[in-house]
Formats: structure tokens, C-alpha cells, sequence
């Protein structure tokens, strides 16, 4: 898993597993979350979002888990494919005054095994 | 993101040499970001501009400085580059809209070394 002040952690999973990514943020007036996907040489892709009135929110193969009492977040991939290997990010905003300003954790890296 | 782009993507300069990125996009947003990106750390956030007569700080402008020279335009630059500032180099954009989703569009990146 992921947290924002220590070092990349790494996933490494075989294709077709599951993969859980897990993500500890600081700021309780944190309202809305990002996971975001890196893959080598290129941009951050947004991949889902979560606001904090809800705790689980699905995409395609993708979950998000939200845990406000102990300030946690987690990303679920379900029949991990290659394509999937790539560095994660979570990023949070705490709306009102920083409205726009996203914190990014340090990510981790997945790496998906055929 | 092809509508989110980075000029030069990549750049090797001097020490005290002054160098500036360019960002220009095609979305409409108001809001323009800049960040760095250090191995094994997440992004940090430079600059940052909520639309064309509005810049702000983050979290390390220190040796920074940006123009939004349009909407659509956010430059950054380095007035005196030094070494430490070797890294990668995101622009990223996102609406003005505060109940629609606060979800940024990033550009491919900068990769500039400061020998």
C-alpha cells in the first residue's frame, strides 16, 4: 500500500488476480479523491473518484473503497491485465479554499506478471 | 492527454541558464497546474492559476515563475536553473465548476536535466 511521507511501495501480481492498492491520506477535511494511473513516459490518467458522502464507488474492473474514520483509501482491480502494470496515485482535495488543488500520495507500482 | 500539451518534452541545460516550458490546451478549462515529479515521490505542486488574471503558489515555487499567457496558455519557467531542479515536469488542467468533479487532465511531461 500507499502513504503520503514514505517510500514507493511495490505490487506484484499475477494476470488475472485481483490487486488491492492502498492509499492512507492526512487531511480530514479531505471531501474528494482521485486514483490516478502512470504508465512509463507519460501523464497521470485519471482512472475514478470517490466523494466523501459515499464509501464505495465501481467502474469498469475498478473499486474504490473509502474509510473516513481512519482517513483510508483503497483501489481494487479485478482480473489484473498487463496493460494494467503502471505507477498509482491517489490525490485528495479538500474543497473550499484549496477547491482545485489536488495533494498526490507517492504512488506504488504495480507490476502484472502473464 | 492529447488535448493537454508540453513544449519541449525533452530539455538538457546548463546551470544558470534560464529555461521555459510551455503548456497550451484545447479542453476550455479555466484552471492551469504546474508539477514536478521526483523518482519514488508523488507530485508536487509549483503554480497554479484559476484563470487568466489569477496565479498562485504551491507547495515549492521557490526558483519558479509562471506567465498564463491566455487560457489556454501556462508557461513556466527557471530563471537560473540549478541541478536539483532535474525532474519531470507536468502541466495539468481542470473546469471551474465547483460541483462538477475536481478531476485534472495532464499534459505528457517535460523531462529536463540541469547538469
Amino acid at each position: 500500500g500507499e502513504s503520503v511521507g514514505l517510500h514507493l511501495p511495490t505490487l506484484s501480481v499475477q494476470e488475472g488476480d485481483n490487486s488491492i492498492i492502498n492509499c492512507a491520506y492526512s487531511n480530514s477535511a479531505s471531501d474528494y479523491f482521485i486514483w490516478y494511473k502512470q504508465e512509463s513516459g507519460k501523464g497521470p490518467q485519471f482512472i475514478i473518484d470517490i466523494r466523501s458522502n459515499m464509501d464505495k464507488r465501481q467502474g469498469q474492473r475498478v473499486t474504490v473503497l473509502l474509510n473516513k474514520t481512519v482517513k483510508h483509501l483503497s483501489l481494487q482491480i479485478a482480473a489484473t491485465q498487463p496493460g494494467d502494470s503502471a505507477v498509482y496515485f491517489c490525490a485528495e482535495n479538500a474543497g473550499g479554499t484549496s477547491y482545485g488543488k489536488l495533494t498526490f500520495g507517492q504512488g506504488t507500482i504495480l507490476t502484472v506478471h502473464p | 492527454d492529447a488535448d493537454v500539451t508540453q513544449t519541449p518534452r525533452n530539455r538538457i541545460t546548463k546551470t544558470g541558464k534560464r529555461i521555459m516550458l510551455e503548456c497550451s490546451q484545447t479542453k476550455g478549462h479555466d484552471r492551469m497546474y504546474w508539477y514536478r515529479q521526483d523518482p519514488g515521490l508523488g507530485l508536487r505542486l509549483i503554480y497554479y492559476s484559476f484563470d487568466v488574471k489569477d496565479i498562485n503558489k504551491g507547495e515549492i515555487s521557490d526558483g519558479y515563475s509562471v506567465s498564463r499567457q491566455a487560457q489556454a496558455k501556462f508557461s513556466l519557467s527557471l530563471e537560473s536553473a540549478i541541478p536539483n531542479q532535474t525532474a519531470l515536469y507536468f502541466c495539468a488542467t481542470s473546469e471551474n465548476r465547483e460541483y462538477r468533479n475536481r478531476e485534472q487532465f495532464f499534459g505528457p511531461g517535460t523531462r529536463l536535466t540541469v547538469l
